[in-house]
């Protein structure tokens, strides 16, 4: 699986858009990035994926580039609740490879 | 739905001491992970299950056991526990999508295992 590299905490200003960066630059074609959090000491909560095209639900949007080689995630309208670390995962959806990676991921702060 | 549960939330053991920590998830996935968290770094992967009666090794093994019995519930075994065992333990399950795992994992709410 490609390697991720996260910025290792960012603020943001309550009911402004957090964009995190995410570089996975040896990704290859088949691979998804997924997105998770942790809030606190709670268990990850997953947030969303991608493989190429940019991808929304009700949590968040994900921007992928056009050479894959970065995405964003972007929680539109940052509450106190988002206050989280937020993981970027670049995994292959294989039979077989079930695993998820990682890393030490990005501390959100959301600031009244 | 329970979602995925953790049986004990907190335990306190001695060196060489064992205990098996209880993953059960009402969900009806066939997909079954343990995880362990040390301060400061992510999730490494101890096993997973694929479906009952089948357990894999993940990234670090050593010193865990697991079983999966059932498909609901999955064990996490440390046969005699050592201070390196001291982390919190996350469950996790996911269904089966086109013959491969889901997109998401849906987790426990962990176990703070202290190992002294």
């Amino acid at each position: 699986d490609a390697k991720t590299t996260q910025p290792t905490s960012m603020d943001c200003a309550e009911g402004r858009a957090a964009n995190l960066p995410c570089n996975h630059s040896t990704i290859s074609g088949n691979e998804y990035v997924y997105w998770y959090r942790q809030i606190h000491s709670q268990g990850p909560q997953y947030i969303i994926h991608g493989l190429k095209n940019n991808e929304t639900n009700e949590m968040a949007s994900l921007i992928i580039t056009e050479d894959r080689k970065s995405s964003t995630l972007i929680l539109p309208h940052a509450t106190l609740r988002d206050t989280a670390v937020y993981y970027c995962i670049v995994r292959v959806t294989n039979f077989g490879n079930e695993k998820l990676t990682f890393g030490t991921g990005t501390r959100l702060t959301i600031i009244p | 739905n329970a979602g995925v549960t953790q049986t004990p939330k907190f335990r306190v053991l001695k060196t060489g001491q064992s205990m098996t920590l209880l993953c059960a998830q009402d969900m009806n996935h066939e997909y079954m992970y343990w995880y362990r968290q040390d301060p400061g770094m992510g999730l490494r992967l101890i096993h997973y299950s694929v479906g009952e009666g089948t357990t894999a090794k993940g990234e670090v093994p050593d010193g865990y056991n697991v079983s999966r019995l059932k498909k609901q519930n999955f064990l996490l075994g440390l046969e005699s526990a050592a201070p390196s065992q001291t982390s919190v333990y996350f469950c996790a399950s996911s269904y089966r999508r086109f013959s491969r795992a889901s997109y998401e994992q849906y987790f426990g709410p962990g176990t703070r295992l202290t190992v002294t």
